[in-house]
């Protein structure tokens, strides 16, 4: 069964940092194309952004609001993604998916974990 | 970036009557290389994630009931519940994947009357 399981959120004062976590299984993660996607409590989804495979160059693509403050990572290794989250603002509070992405389709989600930037 | 509209923001119909989404986009999400349009729909149930519908426009992905169906090419879809089940309330998403960054229109919360 393909599953995704994120984690790391919680609390963090506005200018601090966090990293999330999101564990693949059932599926062959290193060739997976991968992306985070976040939903601010009572809104609409937004695109953060998404690392490609190793085997397609592993390269990153990022939403403007996020470009420079946030960096996706991979371990194939551990079958791990990684957003690592810095200079976080108010903004940024959401909940955070970790998805698969099939030939562009952002095809399974995971249940989410809560960022919330707040003093 | 290509920016996705929905409308309406919310309706409400009655059990097995018809429920329409329309989506447009800025620009068109049309590949001419295929001839496939990149755009892809989502339901949202209360405390869910989304799931996926359907892709490439009109193809359901597996396992969605086809009472679900989805139409429209270049800038203009439509998302079609033939005959909706108390089980279809909940908010549904477009979103194009013709290119980065991907984004999805704002939503439209579908109620049953």
């Amino acid at each position: 069964e393909v599953q995704l399981v994120e984690s790391g959120g919680g609390l963090v004062k506005p200018g601090g940092s966090l990293r999330l976590s999101c564990a693949a299984s059932g599926f062959s993660f290193s060739y997976a194309w991968m992306n985070w996607v976040r939903q601010a409590s009572g809104k609409g989804l937004e695109w953060v952004g998404r690392i490609k495979s190793k085997t397609d160059g592993g390269t990153t693509d990022y939403a403007a609001p996020v470009k420079g403050r946030f960096t996706i990572s991979r371990d194939d290794s551990k079958n791990m993604l990684y957003l690592q989250m810095n200079s976080l603002k108010t903004e940024d509070t959401a909940v955070y998916y970790c998805t698969t992405e099939e030939q562009q389709i952002i095809d399974l989600w995971g249940l989410g974990t809560l960022v919330t930037v707040s003093s | 970036d290509i920016v996705m509209t929905q409308s309406p923001d919310s309706l409400a119909v009655s059990l097995g009557e018809r429920a329409t989404i329309n989506c447009k986009s800025s620009q068109t999400v049309l590949y001419s290389s295929n001839d496939k349009n990149s755009l892809a729909w989502y339901q949202q149930k209360p405390g869910q994630p989304p799931k996926l519908l359907i892709y490439w426009a009109s193809t359901r992905e597996s396992g969605v009931p086809d009472r679900f169906s989805g139409s429209g090419s270049g800038t203009d879809f439509t998302l079609t519940i033939s005959s909706l089940q108390a089980e279809d309330a909940a908010v549904y998403y477009c979103q194009q994947y013709y290119s980065c960054p991907y984004t999805f229109g704002q939503g439209t919360k579908l109620e049953i009357k």
